[in-house]
């Protein structure tokens, strides 16, 4: 069955450190491939998505994901972490589901930054 | 102005009691999706629609139903509320490369 795993549901950082978020996926094909990021009291916003082509996708906010297929993964980066990125944050997979295309979510990653 | 609207953005309710929670895109999408959202259980599709005569159940569609007015506007209904439909309820839009866009959410709450 298609699925979306982050393992990690709550993750606390000290600012200025180094970050990544775990995205594994279940899917037959090739996956379009998303990370959202959503802010306390606020929507989603798409942080970057992959389609083809490179590997290494950059995105808004200094993040950038890599997607390895002989892993299944998607995972988020960025190298130094601000206050401003607690939020939580989603990754997503664009599949096939019967006739239709729709996205698989994960169920979240809680980022919390410590000053 | 915001691509993807939703009205209203907080609403407390009754069980019982009938609520229609309203979506407007200016994007031009075909697609648009109504989820909610729980606490530890991520996002949940509840009706999806890819054209104003498509509209397709999601995973949690009982005790929902929805309505697609036109290409920008697509509606979601409660019937009959009940408290465990307390939740924040989101719309999206997508084009064919199913990248979704969101709009602000609803924080509906039943009591």
């Amino acid at each position: 069955a298609q699925s979306v795993t982050q393992p990690d549901i709550h993750i606390t950082v000290s600012e200025g450190a180094s970050l990544e978020l775990r995205c594994n996926y279940s899917y037959g094909a090739t996956p379009y491939l998303f990370w959202y990021v959503q802010s306390p009291g606020q929507g989603l916003q798409l942080l970057l998505k992959y389609f083809s082509g490179d590997t290494l996708v950059q995105g808004i906010k200094g993040f950038e994901a890599e997607f390895k297929r002989s892993q299944s993964s998607f995972n988020l980066r960025k190298p130094s972490v601000h206050w401003s990125d607690a939020a939580e944050y989603f990754c997503a997979v664009g599949a096939w589901a019967g006739n239709n295309r729709k996205l698989i979510w994960g169920l979240g990653t809680s980022l919390a930054v410590n000053p | 102005d915001a691509d993807v609207t939703q009205t209203p953005r907080n609403r407390i309710t009754k069980t019982g009691k009938r609520i229609m929670l309203e979506c407007s895109q200016t994007k031009g999408h075909d697609r648009m999706y109504w989820y909610r959202q729980d606490p530890g259980l991520g996002l949940r599709l509840i009706y999806y629609s890819f054209d104003v005569k498509d509209i397709n159940k999601g995973e949690i569609s009982d005790g929902y139903s929805v309505s697609r007015q036109a290409q920008a506007k697509f509606s979601l209904s409660l019937e009959s509320a009940i408290p465990n439909q307390t939740a924040l309820y989101f719309c999206a839009t997508s084009d064919l490369d199913d990248e979704q866009f969101f709009g602000p959410g609803t924080r509906l709450t039943v009591l």
